[in-house]
């Protein structure tokens, strides 16, 4: 059984730093890639990062871009999110997704979606 | 790329056909995939490029477009269908979804 499990949200005041992670297993880690996406109480979805099986590809949403960096360790069937100068628009529940292809190019998507762990920034 | 959806919201019945309107700001092929996200549950995976369907998605679920406009649309709507769909483009990075449309009762 595949299991994506986030942890590492908390309540944190503008401009602080947090380090979300992302474990799984049920399935052959480094055959995939991963994608964070988020969403904001009562709004819709936002993709927020992207790395390929290997690390080799990544990319980030614009509204995030040099403050968030995304990392893999395939020996711990892990991926993690550094998040800097975090802001008040980035309070949401962060969700760690598996793709269905090793590299996002066209024909990829989500199949399996993490619980989330809830980011709030507030002073 | 600019992922649009219509309506935002529409009220159904159980029984009704639905249709939901996603549009592209430019084009992305046929890379669009739709999603079911339930109240209080994570999304779910319905169709992939366009009109394929995901494992375990019954086939009231049916997709269409090419390029810059795609269509959802659902067949004799059952209770779990009230729920809020959106659409993704994998066709560039950064990956963006639709705004969503929420299907009520």
């Amino acid at each position: 059984e595949v299991q994506v499990v986030e942890s590492g949200g908390a309540l944190v005041q503008p401009g602080r730093s947090l380090r979300l992670s992302c474990v799984t297993s049920g399935f052959t880690f480094d055959d995939y890639a991963i994608h964070w996406v988020r969403q904001s109480p009562g709004k819709g979805l936002e993709w927020v990062s992207y790395i390929s099986w290997n690390g080799g590809t990544i990319d980030y949403a614009d509204s995030v871009k040099g403050r968030f960096t995304i990392s893999r360790d395939n020996t711990k069937n892990s991926v993690y999110l550094q998040m800097n100068n975090l802001r008040v628009e980035d309070t949401a529940l962060y969700h760690c997704t598996k793709d269905i292809l090793p590299y996002c190019s066209g024909d990829c998507y989500i199949d399996y979606w993490g619980q989330g762990t809830p980011v709030t920034v507030a002073s | 790329i600019q992922m649009t959806q219509s309506p935002a919201s529409l009220s159904a019945s159980i029984g009704d056909r639905v249709s939901i309107t996603c549009r592209a700001s430019r084009t992305i092929k046929r890379y669009l995939n739709w999603y079911r996200q339930r109240p209080g549950k994570v999304p779910e995976l319905l169709l992939y490029s366009t009109s394929n369907l995901h494992d375990g998605v019954p086939s009231r679920f049916s997709g269409s477009g090419y390029g810059t406009d795609f269509t959802l649309t659902i067949n004799n709507l059952q209770p779990e269908d009230f729920a809020t769909y959106y659409c993704q483009q994998t066709s560039t990075t950064p990956l963006t979804f639709g705004g969503g449309t929420k299907v009520d009762i």
